[in-house]
Order: structure tokens, then C-alpha cells, then sequence
């Protein structure tokens, strides 16, 4: 089982649609966790930061649960900008510090 | 500069010939990583280091590959005699020094594109 597992995808939505993305992590000393957005062919770039309490930056908000482990991304009124591979990311810090990726989570917003 | 430079952006490579990526962090990131991206495929994690030292090497895939990092800045990727499953984006991220809260996020290199023929 991997450390941090998303749905692969292809999330496949029209615009203006809303979307939401989910992560789960297996170690427990996770720390720090974040969202990135990846276009094809280049490199990833952060999207947000993941707080505890929830946080929100224009039509995007992501949302942590440490009792289950889950974190989750949500995406209103989507843009065709928005067509992208989202990684879930966690910052393990154990006896290593670590960045530790999900696979990934495509997504097509088509006209 | 004000982000993370890789070079070069592209490498051809014969097989078995060995080749040298450089990373140059962003100012004052003291937590170094090297990732690898195969066509289509997920991060892959090579090495991490804080500083000049590398707590954790465990995801470099075999003794061919090594990384250095001196002064606290520049990182080195060696892969000596390439073979063809090498060919890959080698992708190196730099962030403040972890387990500072809040200073925790990694930007990335645009990365080098690694063709071993």
C-alpha cells in the first residue's frame, strides 16, 4: 500500500462544475500537508497549504481530518485552466524528513 | 535567482556514459530533494538533504547513482554508466528548514530531461 494514495483519475467535468479530490496517508507522523498542480510536461507548483482548521483561496478549499487521515481538495466553478494533474503531498517527520507524493489526480475540465 | 535552477534542461546521454545534474536552491533553503518523473508516472523519491547532509538517500535506486551538496546550496546528481530505464525528468525542490511550521512548502526546478540513448 502506499503512503499517500489518491484516485487516479480521470476526473472528466464540464465547466462551472464543482470537484472534489481525496487523499489518504498511512504514517502518522505526517506533519505538514499540502496540494500541488502539475500541467503536463512541466513541473509541479504549490497550490496550497493544508491547515488544520480548513483553509480557502478563491474557489479552491482543502480541508484535513487527522483522526481518518484524509485530506481533501475542493475545486467550485471550474476553468478550463484548471485541466491539471493534482498531487497530494505530505511532509513526513520521523527519523526522516521527507516529501512523500501522491500519484496523482487527473483532471479534464472540458467547454 | 529568485527561484530553484536546474541544469541542463535537456541531456542526451549514450548508454553507459556518465552524467552530472546540478541544482541551485533558492536563497536560504537549507532542505534540498531529488525526485525522479518517468513519462506519465508519479514523483519518485531519490534523496533528501538539510544542509550538506543527506539524512535519507534510501529512494536512490542503485550504487550508480550518487548526489552531493556543498556550502549548503548547490546539489550534485551523479549517475555514472546510464542505462536506458535512467531516462527520466530529474526534478530537484527546495524548502526552509523542515519542521519550522508554516515554512514547510518545496518549490521546484522546472527539472532536467534525461535521454539516455
Amino acid at each position: 500500500r502506499k503512503e499517500v494514495e489518491q484516485d487516479p483519475g480521470p476526473f472528466n467535468v464540464p465547466e462551472g462544475a464543482t470537484v472534489a479530490f481525496n487523499c489518504t496517508y498511512s504514517n502518522s507522523a505526517s506533519q505538514s500537508f499540502f496540494w500541488y498542480r502539475q500541467d503536463c510536461r512541466k513541473e509541479p507548483k504549490l497550490l496550497m497549504s493544508v491547515y488544520s482548521s480548513g483553509n480557502e483561496d478563491g474557489r479552491f478549499t482543502a480541508q484535513l481530518n487527522r483522526a481518518s487521515q484524509y485530506i481533501s481538495l475542493l475545486i467550485r466553478d471550474s476553468k478550463l485552466s484548471d485541466s491539471a494533474t493534482y498531487l497530494c503531498v505530505v511532509l513526513r517527520m520521523d527519523s526522516s524528513y521527507k516529501l512523500i507524493f501522491g500519484s496523482g489526480t487527473r483532471l479534464l475540465v472540458r467547454p | 535567482g529568485a527561484g530553484v535552477s536546474q541544469s541542463p534542461s535537456n541531456k542526451v546521454t549514450e548508454k553507459g556514459k556518465d552524467v552530472e545534474l546540478r541544482c541551485d536552491p533558492i536563497s536560504g533553503h537549507t532542505a534540498l530533494y531529488w525526485y525522479r518523473q518517468s513519462l506519465g508516472q508519479g514523483l519518485e523519491f531519490l534523496i533528501y538533504f538539510q544542509g550538506n547532509s543527506a539524512p535519507d538517500k534510501s529512494g536512490l535506486p542503485s550504487d550508480r547513482f550518487s548526489a552531493e551538496r556543498t556550502g549548503g546550496s548547490v546539489s550534485t546528481l551523479t549517475i555514472q554508466r546510464t542505462q536506458q530505464e535512467d531516462s527520466a525528468v530529474y526534478l530537484c525542490a527546495s524548502s526552509h528548514r523542515t519542521g519550522v511550521t508554516g515554512n514547510t512548502e518545496a518549490f521546484f526546478g522546472q527539472g532536467t530531461r534525461l535521454t539516455v540513448v
